[in-house]
């Protein structure tokens, strides 16, 4: 079965300085991964995928995240970490070979940009 | 880019009466949606797969006829909270598959029943 992994509950980063949100996965197969971020009371604004090709993923708001096989990894970074970056950040994971549709969801990860 | 459209974006209601949320794909056509639940600090767990034309999919624990689900159509899929007690009170968001390997979601429902 599939599962996903953020390890940190919260993240907190001074303004300005390079900022990164884990994931790791297990899945039976390749898999489409994918970053979302949620604001308050507020549904979830896409990021970025990786679904082949380049591992590096460039995405929205200047994020990024780098797709590591061997360790199973899915990294979110971002160079310089902007105030209004502040949020809860999800990984997903769908896993294509056991024929699932839907993704499936890390616990998520709130980060907290220090001005 | 593909937009998903979700009514209401609060509601309260009392219990023993029932909600209906709605769910758009406003530019794309979407054959399956989504139906997500979140509780406070929590991730977002799958309530059911929607396909349009036919049943839902429900995931373990859900109870289909508490939450009903219908897809009538290639851009709407819609829930509806039966009977609704304080304890279905939460956070429900729509996705939708678009037709470029990605999912797009919906601002989400905040359901209080009181």
């Amino acid at each position: 079965a599939q599962s996903v992994a953020q390890p940190e509950d919260q993240v907190n980063v001074a303004e300005g300085n390079p900022l990164t949100v884990k994931c790791t996965y297990s899945v039976s197969g390749n898999p489409y991964l994918f970053w979302y971020v949620q604001y308050p009371n507020r549904g979830l604004q896409f990021l970025l995928k990786y679904i082949t090709g380049d591992n590096l993923v460039k995405g929205s708001y200047g994020f990024e995240a780098e797709f590591n096989k061997s360790q199973t990894s899915f990294h979110l970074k971002k160079p310089s970490a902007l105030v209004s970056d502040s949020a809860l950040y999800f990984c997903a994971v769908r896993d294509i070979p056991t024929g699932a549709n839907n993704l499936f969801f890390g616990t998520g990860t709130r980060l907290t940009v220090i001005p | 880019g593909a937009v998903v459209s979700q009514h209401p974006s609060w509601v309260i209601c009392k219990s023993g009466t029932s909600v209906k949320i709605e769910c758009r794909s406003l530019d794309f056509q979407a054959t399956t949606m989504f139906w997500y639940r979140q509780f406070p600090k929590q991730s977002l767990m799958l309530m059911a797969t929607s396909n349009e034309g036919s049943k839902a999919t429900y995931e373990q624990g859900v109870e289909k006829d508490k939450f009903l689900i219908n897809h009538a159509s290639l851009t709407l899929s819609t829930l509806t909270v039966t009977s609704a007690h304080p304890e279905d009170s939460s956070f429900y968001i729509c996705s939708a598959r678009d037709d470029g390997f990605g999912y797009t979601f919906g601002s989400g429902t905040r359901l209080t029943v009181v």
